[in-house]
């Protein structure tokens, strides 16, 4: 049962345009959101999150919208840059029982 | 700061061999976190620990699997017998606190082949 689903698993993009990556997710009860993002050998780091009681929030060129009623937040990128070129992934946390759920993630090429 | 810190990064054994895997977290960090990553997949939490007790290991193969958090600071993963579904990068984060919006920090994993 994936109850975080981000169903594109990859994107590519040129320079400059707008990233979207989306995440839909199943379970109501989860409270809080984070997207993260990984190169590769090395660990997933923390991008930006949001709070299920906000529908978007904003750092620098980032920005998460979430939509509850949906069930679907999404991630975007501008402008996108060749160094936002990495896996990304949306993570789920459930106040309830204490877990965090990962998609499965969405590799993004930023072409120059 | 330094961040966390995993050995080895890169492990090869035969099936039914044993391994472990050690993570030392960032200085400070009460709650760390050991996850399954299989390719194409993302992060499977294995278990998570808060100082050194146990707060959720229901997704822990406890037949196979083991973990420690000694002194509440280095913590151990074993694997005893390894499966070949057992390949996957095994990553091990860190938090200051324990709750969902807290910042995870990942180390980089170590990746395990099981042939």
């Amino acid at each position: 049962d994936q109850q975080v689903k981000q169903n594109s698993p990859s994107l590519s993009v040129q320079e400059g345009r707008i990233s979207i990556l989306n995440c839909d997710y199943t379970n109501s009860m989860f409270d809080y959101f984070l997207w993260y993002k990984k190169y590769p050998a090395e660990g997933p780091t923390f991008l930006i999150s949001i709070s299920s009681i906000k529908d978007k929030n904003e750092d620098g060129r980032f920005t998460v919208f979430l939509n509850k009623s949906a069930k679907h937040l999404s991630l975007h990128i501008v402008p996108s840059q060749p160094g936002d070129s990495a896996v990304y992934f949306c993570a789920a946390w459930n106040s309830g029982t204490y877990k965090y759920i990962f998609g499965t993630g969405t590799r993004l090429k930023v072409l120059a | 700061e330094a961040g966390v810190a995993q050995s080895p990064r890169y492990k090869i054994i035969e099936k039914r061999q044993s391994v472990a895997f050690w993570c030392n977290p960032i200085s400070g960090h009460a709650t760390l976190y050991w996850y399954q990553q299989i390719l194409g997949q993302g992060p499977k939490l294995l278990i998570q620990f808060q100082n050194n007790g146990v707060v959720d290991d229901s997704q822990l193969p406890k037949d196979r699997f083991s973990a420690e958090r000694l002194k509440g600071v280095d913590s151990t993963l074993k694997i005893q017998p390894a499966k070949l579904e057992d390949s996957a990068v095994y990553l091990c984060a860190s938090s200051s606190a324990f709750g969902g919006t807290d910042t995870q920090y990942f180390g980089p994993g170590t990746r395990l082949t099981v042939l």
